[in-house]
């Protein structure tokens, strides 16, 4: 079975502290994602890598940085945690391939708190 | 990706049958249509994927009409356990590089 493991399942911080999710997946899918989703909103991308060292910006990178020094992590960096970004955050990877790059696997999700 | 639109909500009752559908007008070529189940605190599941006609595996099936620009999601009898947010996603990519962007998808719920 494919596997994607989030670092922790409940997060708290404060503002202003740095803070790193982590996502490793089993499978050695080249493409990795990050996503958040708040009540409402639905999944919104914040930032995606389909390579080691390559990221590309999702639809709301504003806050966030991205790592991907080895294919099986993927890690998403908040430099000074901020309340908005409470949010519930997912990770997500899929394999390249003209039919598969759609079926994607999720992680169990980060739900994290900044106060 | 192409955009896609899906209500966003649906009730229904237990035992019945539910047709979620959802409009591509913009869907390319080479283009899948790809659905995705989601349960409260969990990551979203792939249910199904197809790319015209019809598809049917033991979740679920998946019309396409001959123009693409349309899929229904069948669920065949749902049960409470099927209350969930279901996704509908178009794209395809034969690089590396698909940015998997999802809509706002349709919140099932099932009655007993």
């Amino acid at each position: 079975d494919v596997k994607v493991t989030q670092s922790s399942r409940y997060l708290v911080k404060r503002t202003g502290e740095k803070v790193f999710l982590e996502c490793v997946q089993d499978m050695d899918h080249e493409n990795m994602f990050w996503y958040r989703q708040d009540p409402g909103l639905g999944l919104r991308l914040i930032y995606f890598s389909y390579d080691v060292k390559m990221k590309e910006k999702g639809d709301i990178p504003e806050g966030y940085s991205v790592s991907r020094e080895k294919k099986e992590r993927f890690s998403l960096i908040l430099e000074s945690a901020s309340t908005n970004q409470t949010s519930m955050y997912l990770c997500a990877s899929t394999p390249i391939g003209f039919r598969k790059n759609t079926e994607a696997f999720f992680g169990q999700g980060t739900r994290l708190t900044v106060v | 990706l192409a955009k896609t639109t899906q209500p966003i909500s649906m009730d229904s009752y237990e035992g019945q049958e539910v047709n979620i559908t959802c409009s591509h007008n913009n869907i390319a070529t080479n283009d899948y249509i790809t659905w995705y189940q989601q349960f409260p605190s969990q990551g979203p599941r792939f249910i199904i994927q197809g790319y015209k006609t019809k598809v049917t595996n033991e979740v679920a099936s998946l019309f396409i009409p001959a123009d693409r620009k349309s899929s229904t999601l069948s669920l065949p009898r749902v049960s409470l356990s099927d209350t969930a947010v279901y996704y509908c996603l178009v794209g395809a990519n034969n690089n590396a590089g698909n940015m998997l962007t999802f809509g706002g998808g349709t919140r099932l719920m099932v009655k007993p």
